[in-house]
């Protein structure tokens, strides 16, 4: 069974650092990995989506790295500002073929706190 | 372009009270997702379909039903409230197919359900 964790839970850095998230899984047999943000008591947003033969994926200030062989993809925020307060969240897709390839799994996300 | 909708937003039952949360997207989106969200939990799969008149249980599909009679509408029916279904639901779609999608996932805003 896939499991996706994040870790830290919580970060808060100050306006302007450089950061990293990180999302590991289990299962190195996936198809895909999409990170998404959630502001509070709001839906999830896709942010990248990095397909299994792909290694980065970039949207402006934020690239998303896969290493599908270590399970583990991280998530780089450049010049952080307090509009990037968030939770962010990483899911897996498991390989085409087989039932669960519909299913998701979902890490329970980092809150993120960037101060002024 | 609306995407995902969900009605109502927020919702208040009593025990034991039946109610359907809906959710229809404009995409022509193949597959479509109810999840969960619990405090520290993240987001748990309730049911799913990958077309109309296709649906099957996800991790959590006690307590709910679900139908899908249209591509674009995907309702949840909780039957007989409990306070254990006090959560915010999310339902989610994604292009799917006969031909490999990339498989990102576009969310609704939630459903805040509240069971006293």
């Amino acid at each position: 069974k896939q499991e996706v964790t994040q870790i830290p839970a919580a970060l808060s850095v100050p306006e302007g650092e450089n950061l990293v998230l990180n999302c590991s899984f289990t299962d190195s047999a996936i198809y895909n990995l999409q990170w998404f943000r959630q502001d509070p008591g709001k839906g999830l947003t896709s942010l990248l989506l990095i397909q299994s033969s792909q290694r980065e994926q970039t949207s402006g200030r934020l690239n998303a790295s896969l290493d599908k062989s270590s399970g583990r993809s991280t998530l780089y925020i450049a010049a952080s500002q307090p509009g990037d307060s968030a939770t962010y969240l990483c899911a897996v897709r498991p390989n085409w073929g087989g039932g669960s390839n519909y299913k998701l799994t979902f890490g329970k996300g980092t809150l993120l706190t960037v101060n002024p | 372009n609306a995407g995902v909708t969900q009605t109502p937003k927020f919702r208040i039952l009593k025990i034991g009270q039946s109610m359907t949360l809906q959710c229809t997207q404009d995409m022509n989106h193949n597959y479509m997702y109810w999840y969960r969200q619990d405090p520290g939990m993240g987001l748990k799969l309730i049911y799913y379909s990958v077309g109309a008149g296709i649906t099957d249980k996800g991790e959590v599909p006690n307590g709910y039903n679900v139908s899908r009679s249209t591509t674009e509408d995907f309702p949840l029916r909780l039957e007989l409230a409990a306070p254990s279904q006090t959560s915010v639901y999310f339902c989610a779609s994604r292009k799917g197919g006969i031909v490999r999608d990339t498989g990102e996932l576009f969310f609704g805003e939630g459903s805040r359900l509240t069971v006293l």
